[in-house]
């Protein structure tokens, strides 16, 4: 069964820092593209980062690029957003994802979620 | 960025009713265009991928068709369960975006 567990979650103040985790299981991690999504209380969806099943290749959202960093570790079959300079806007529920495969196309799998609150 | 639109951004529709969710790029994707259903609490779920290709498990109710700018996601007899939001997502390019969303009620 595949499973995807966000952790690192919580209240930050604004220009703070957090490091989300994301603890797979159930499938090749390192043979998949991954990726978080966000969601502000009540809102739609935003893709946030991607970065591929080699670790070597990330791409970010305007929004976040050079606050945000991506990372993976495929000996622990994690994944890792470091996140820097935090904004109110960024608060939101972050979701890890899987893609399909190796390519940046549709999300397969989603964890549940961990919420991210900036405020002071 | 490719912008997504979808419409309507909610209907009220009854069980059995036939529904169509649109969903418009601001420029051509070829066939890269995915759809998710969104609980209430719950996390998306993925139903079409490809614009038309059925996600594995998910009911012959949901289709998905176009290509190009323009999309739908029709779902052939609406049920209890099928209440919830639906998404559009664009995978031509990075940044990859959503639609802001389309919500099914009960009428």
């Amino acid at each position: 069964e595949v499973q995807l567990l966000e952790s690192g979650g919580g209240l930050v103040q604004p220009g703070g820092s957090l490091r989300l985790s994301c603890a797979a299981s159930g499938f090749a991690f390192s043979s998949y593209a991954m990726s978080w999504v966000r969601q502000a209380p009540g809102k739609g969806l935003e893709w946030v980062s991607a970065i591929s099943a080699s670790g070597g290749s990330t791409y970010y959202a305007d929004s976040v690029k050079g606050r945000f960093t991506l990372s993976r570790d495929n000996s622990k079959n994690t994944l890792y957003l470091q996140m820097n300079s935090l904004r109110a806007e960024d608060t939101a529920v972050y979701f890890c994802a899987s893609y399909s495969g190796y390519d940046i196309d549709y999300f397969d799998y989603w964890g549940q979620g961990t919420l991210v609150t900036v405020s002071s | 960025d490719i912008q997504m639109t979808q419409s309507p951004s909610s209907l009220s529709a009854s069980v059995g009713d036939r529904v169509t969710i649109t969903c418009r790029a601001s420029q051509s994707i070829s066939d890269s265009l995915n759809w998710y259903q969104q609980k209430p609490g719950k996390v998306p779920k993925v139903l079409i991928y490809t614009a038309s290709r059925l996600q594995s498990g998910v009911t012959s109710r949901f289709s998905g068709s176009g290509s190009g700018t323009d999309f739908t996601l029709t779902i052939s007899s609406l049920q209890p369960e099928d209440f919830a939001t639906y998404y559009c997502q664009q995978s031509y390019t990075t940044p990859l975006t959503f639609g802001q969303g389309t919500k099914v009620e009960i009428k």
